[in-house]
C-alpha cells in the first residue's frame, strides 16, 4: 500500500534558485494539501486542492510560491526565487473527502 | 476564529508512567473534526485518531485513550504505561467548515513528550 510520496526528501539550494517539490497522493483521494513546518510558526497550511482544483491558497506566503495539480496523481509546489527564510519542512497530505489526512514523509528544504 | 491550543510545550516522564496531553480548541462551527497526530524523531506525521463533533464517546486504543468534552472544548489524549517509543511530538488539530474552508487542518503548536527509561 503506497502512501503519499514526496520528492526530493532533502533539497539544498542557493538563494535565488528555483525549487520544485513534488507530491503523489494516495490513489483515490480527492483532497491534496501542502503544509509547511518551521520552528517559529509550527505547521501551517499553504494551499489545498479538491479534485485537482485549488480551493484555498490564502496560506501561500508570497507570489514566489505557486502550486499546481495537473492531474489526480501529481502536484508540485514551486518557489521562485527561493530565499533563506523559505527553509522548512514541506509536507504534502491527501484525504478522501473530509476524512483523516495522510501525510508524506516531507521534503526538508534548506536555502543558503 | 479557529484555534487549537496545546498549553504543554514539553513533558518528560519515566517509562510506565501515565501521561495526559491537553488540547483546547475554538471554532464557531457546529460540525467539526478533531485529530491527533504523532511526529516521531524521524519526522513523519502519523495519524492517530479522528473524532467528529457529534460523537463525544471516549475512545480507547490499546494504551491510548482520548477524552472529548464539548462543554470545555477539549480533546485530551492519555497514554497509559508510557514507553520510550512514545517519545515524539504530538499535535492536536481541528478541521471545520467555518467560512467555507472545508478540510484543512488547523494545528496546535505540539507537545514534545520525552519518555525516559
Amino acid at each position: 500500500d503506497a502512501g503519499v510520496i514526496q520528492s526530493p526528501r532533502h533539497e539544498v539550494t542557493e538563494m535565488g534558485q528555483e525549487v520544485t517539490l513534488r507530491c503523489k497522493p494516495i490513489s483515490g483521494h480527492d483532497y491534496l494539501f501542502w503544509y509547511r513546518q518551521t520552528m517559529m510558526r509550527g505547521l501551517e497550511l499553504l494551499i489545498y486542492f479538491n479534485n485537482n482544483v485549488p480551493i484555498d491558497d490564502s496560506g501561500m506566503p508570497e507570489d514566489r510560491f505557486s502550486a499546481k495539480m495537473p492531474n489526480a496523481s501529481f502536484s508540485t509546489l514551486k518557489i521562485q526565487p527561493s530565499e533563506p527564510r523559505d527553509s522548512a519542512v514541506y509536507f504534502c497530505a491527501s484525504s478522501f473527502r473530509r476524512g483523516e489526512q495522510f501525510f508524506g514523509p516531507g521534503t526538508r528544504l534548506t536555502v543558503l | 476564529a479557529q484555534k487549537v491550543t496545546q498549553a504543554q510545550t514539553e513533558i518528560s516522564v519515566v517509562e510506565k508512567e501515565d501521561v495526559t496531553l491537553d488540547c483546547v480548541y475554538e471554532t464557531r462551527d457546529t460540525t467539526y473534526y478533531l485529530f491527533w497526530y504523532k511526529q516521531p524523531p524521524s519526522g513523519e506525521l502519523v495519524f492517530l485518531i479522528r473524532r467528529n463533533s457529534f460523537d463525544e464517546q471516549n475512545e480507547i486504543s490499546g494504551r491510548y485513550s482520548w477524552n472529548f468534552q464539548k462543554s470545555t472544548s477539549s480533546f485530551n489524549f492519555t497514554i497509559t504505561a508510557s514507553q520510550v517509543v512514545d517519545s515524539a511530538v504530538y499535535f492536536c488539530a481541528l478541521s471545520s467548515n467555518y467560512g467555507g474552508s472545508q478540510g484543512n487542518l488547523i494545528f496546535g503548536k505540539g507537545t514534545k513528550l520525552s519518555v525516559k527509561p
